[in-house]
């Protein structure tokens, strides 16, 4: 079946424009992940979405990253006023699972996190 | 400190040699470990889950310490297909439940096998 998939792939922005960038998600995945992965370092988390609520947005590294879902399935992130440092690889990654504490080992492969292939943007 | 460190590599090998990957995390409270492979410019996908018993998967073993927070790959015999990036990650499990909850991925150790 269809994967995760990202657009744009590749995008260059000039300092100060706003970006939006599109993940769509594992057909019914109801956990949805952004992560950034700046060159030669592993991917960091941004923010977390469960359905259509975000639930968790500790990463995002300033007020001018914003990011949605409305209705639970397609997510934008957006960056405006973009500067140099946001120059990353932009990773989304969705998973099945949603409530509950302890999955029990039936239900783990649902947990896992698939990856999209990730926008690269620079900022020039 | 990060969080997760590995073996900063990168490592070079020759075909069928064997390699080992070692990991610390500092957070204690952690609950699932996971490494994943990442090819040049590629997503990450997930390699194999790490349980506390160590756990092996055909040429892949996985090992987990909790005492001392470390977590190690060995691949055996390694092959050509197996030259990439190996990112040692945990999860944080957040106030939102679910037992993967956001990665915490470590920095990555490049594999590079030779014929």
């Amino acid at each position: 079946g269809a994967g995760v998939s990202q657009s744009p792939r590749y995008k260059v922005a000039k300092r100060g424009q706003d970006v939006a960038l599109r993940c769509d998600p594992i057909s019914g995945h109801v956990s949805l992940f952004w992560y950034q992965q700046a060159l030669g370092q592993g991917p960091e988390f941004l923010t977390y979405f469960q359905n259509e609520a975000q639930l968790d947005k500790s990463g995002l590294p300033s007020d001018r990253f914003f990011a949605e879902r409305p209705e639970g399935s397609v997510s934008t992130l957006k960056i405006q006023r973009t500067q140099q440092e946001d120059s990353a690889v932009y990773l989304c990654a969705s998973s099945w699972v949603s409530e509950g504490q302890g999955v029990p080992p039936e239900k783990r492969r649902k947990e896992t996190q698939y990856f999209g292939p990730g926008t690269r943007l620079l900022v020039l | 400190r990060k969080e997760v460190e590995q073996d900063p590599g990168p490592f070079n090998v020759p075909e069928g040699a064997t390699v080992a990957f070692n990991c610390t995390y500092s957070n204690s409270a952690s609950q699932s470990f996971f490494w994943y492979r990442q090819d040049c410019r590629k997503e990450p996908k997930l390699l194999m889950s790490v349980y506390s018993s160590g756990n092996e998967d055909g040429r892949f073993t996985a090992q987990l310490n909790r005492a001392s927070q470390y977590i190690s790959l060995l691949i055996r015999d390694s092959k050509l297909s197996d030259s990439a990036t190996y990112l040692c990650v945990v999860n944080r499990r957040g106030n939102y439940g679910g037992s993967q909850g956001n990665l915490i991925f470590g920095k990555g150790t490049k594999l590079s096998v030779k014929p």
